[in-house]
């Protein structure tokens, strides 16, 4: 069974505060995305990486950096949080070069900034 | 840019009936289109996807045609149970190794009452 986890499932931080959310993936999967769920808007992407040490601009970057440091792990890292980051924010993998071209999504973290 | 809308934000049925959930996309190229199902303090889940014109994509009960001609991809069920009640989101993603970058409607929630 494909696995993505997030860490943590929620935060409430400051406004102007520093946030690291955690992904790890264990189905061996090249691609790492991290989005974003609001009302109205569904999900947006906003970082993704095709293999460690590589990082890709999604359609909502603004505000956010992204790191992956091995095939596993991959980070969201907000260093002035804004109330307008307050949001759902999931992680997903995929293996679009094999026969299955199914995205896998973990649980979300719930953000919030006061 | 690349864009996908729901018309339908909620959706109120009796279980036995059919839903329709419609789904139309725009697109400078030929897109791969999805179906995914999100319950609650769930990730979305895939649930089937279509790549070509008048190919049909189904899991579960659930199917949608991919229309080029109207730029459409709607979801339909003959007949709905209690345990169909989620959200469900059309997205469309890009060919080859970027498949997982996908762009989402803002979904649907549908509610099946017992």
């Amino acid at each position: 069974e494909a696995a993505v986890t997030q860490s943590p499932r929620n935060k409430v931080t400051v406004t102007g505060g520093n946030v690291t959310l955690s992904c790890r993936q264990t189905n061996s999967h090249n691609y790492m995305y991290w989005y974003r769920q609001d009302t109205g808007h569904g999900l947006r992407l906003i970082h993704y990486s095709y293999g460690a040490g590589n990082l890709q601009i999604g359609d909502v970057p603004d505000g956010y950096k992204a790191t992956r440091t091995t095939q596993e792990d991959f980070f969201l890292l907000l260093e002035l949080a804004s109330p307008s980051q307050t949001s759902l924010y999931f992680c997903a993998s995929s293996d679009p070069q094999g026969s299955n071209t199914e995205v896998f999504f973990g649980k979300g973290t719930r953000l919030t900034v006061v | 840019g690349d864009s996908v809308t729901q018309t339908e934000g909620q959706v109120a049925l009796s279980e036995e009936d059919f839903l329709t959930i419609h789904c139309n996309y725009s697109a400078s190229g030929y897109p791969a289109l999805f179906w995914y199902v999100q319950y609650p303090g769930e990730g979305p889940q895939f649930l089937f996807r279509a790549s070509r014109d008048k190919e049909k994509g189904s899991s579960r009960g659930f199917e949608a045609t991919y229309d080029k001609g109207t730029t459409s991809f709607h979801l339909r069920k003959a007949s709905v149970q209690e345990s169909d009640s989620a959200v469900y989101y059309c997205a469309l993603g890009d060919r080859g190794s970027a498949l997982g970058r996908l762009h989402f409607g803002a979904g649907t929630q549908l509610i099946v009452i017992p």
